[in-house]
């Protein structure tokens, strides 16, 4: 079955920082972009980042630009953000998403992980 | 506030029909075809409807989509319990080159 587990949510202090993954198993990872998407508590999805297969394409959210980045590993099927700076206002779920294979405007988020908890909190 | 508006709540009696709106402008629905998520109870979001009205592998034909111009719809015929869950709908947007979600609706069933 093809699948997506992050890991490295926990709590953190404001200002801190944390690094979140994310593991694929069962496609071919290196084809496809990836994206992940955020949830506040009680709250709506938010898209935060994208990234093309080959890492040539990478896309941020106004909310998170210049304290995130987007990275991939295709040797090891593996996507990861960088978290830094973090706020009280990024406690949320974070999940990582399948893209496609094309264009990431064309993307469709066909495949979801389970998601990792980030929670900033003094 | 999301770029793309949703009602945040609809309702609805097993077997009617309901549908769920989606409002955007030129730089995103306008442009670009709209995908739909749906997300159960503590669970993660899940593809139902991508390309404006295309369906996944393994979602019931009672679950459809459409799009004009710059506004969406899902629609849900023959509503039955386990469709009780948000709804999301999607789509790039060209003017914050990035993703917009709308901001959810939250669908009951009476």
């Amino acid at each position: 079955e093809v699948q997506l587990v992050e890991s490295g949510g926990g709590l953190v202090k404001p200002g801190g920082s944390l690094r979140l993954s994310c593991a694929a198993s069962r496609f071919t990872f290196s084809n496809y972009n990836m994206n992940w998407v955020r949830q506040a508590p009680g709250k709506g999805l938010e898209w935060v980042s994208s990234i093309s297969s080959s890492s040539s394409y990478i896309y941020y959210a106004d909310s998170v630009k210049g304290r995130f980045t987007i990275s991939r590993d295709n040797a090891k099927n593996s996507l990861y953000l960088q978290m830094n700076s973090l706020r009280a206002e990024d406690t949320a779920i974070y999940y990582c998403a399948r893209g496609g294979l094309y264009q990431q405007r064309n993307d469709v988020f066909d495949i979801w992980g389970q998601g990792t908890m980030v929670t900033v909190s003094s | 506030q999301s770029v793309l508006t949703q009602p945040p709540s609809a309702s609805g009696t097993p077997g009617q029909r309901v549908a769920i709106s989606c409002s955007g402008s030129s730089s995103n629905i306008g442009s670009y075809t709209v995908n739909w998520y749906q997300q159960l109870p503590g669970t993660a979001p899940k593809l139902l409807i991508y390309s404006n009205n295309q369906r996944p592998s393994g979602v019931p034909d009672r679950f459809s989509g459409s799009k004009s111009g710059t506004s969406a719809s899902l629609a849900i015929s023959g509503l039955q319990s386990e469709d009780e869950a948000d709804y999301y709908c999607a789509a790039w947007d060209d003017s914050l080159n990035g993703w917009v979600f709308g901001g959810g609706t939250k669908l009951t069933v009476l």
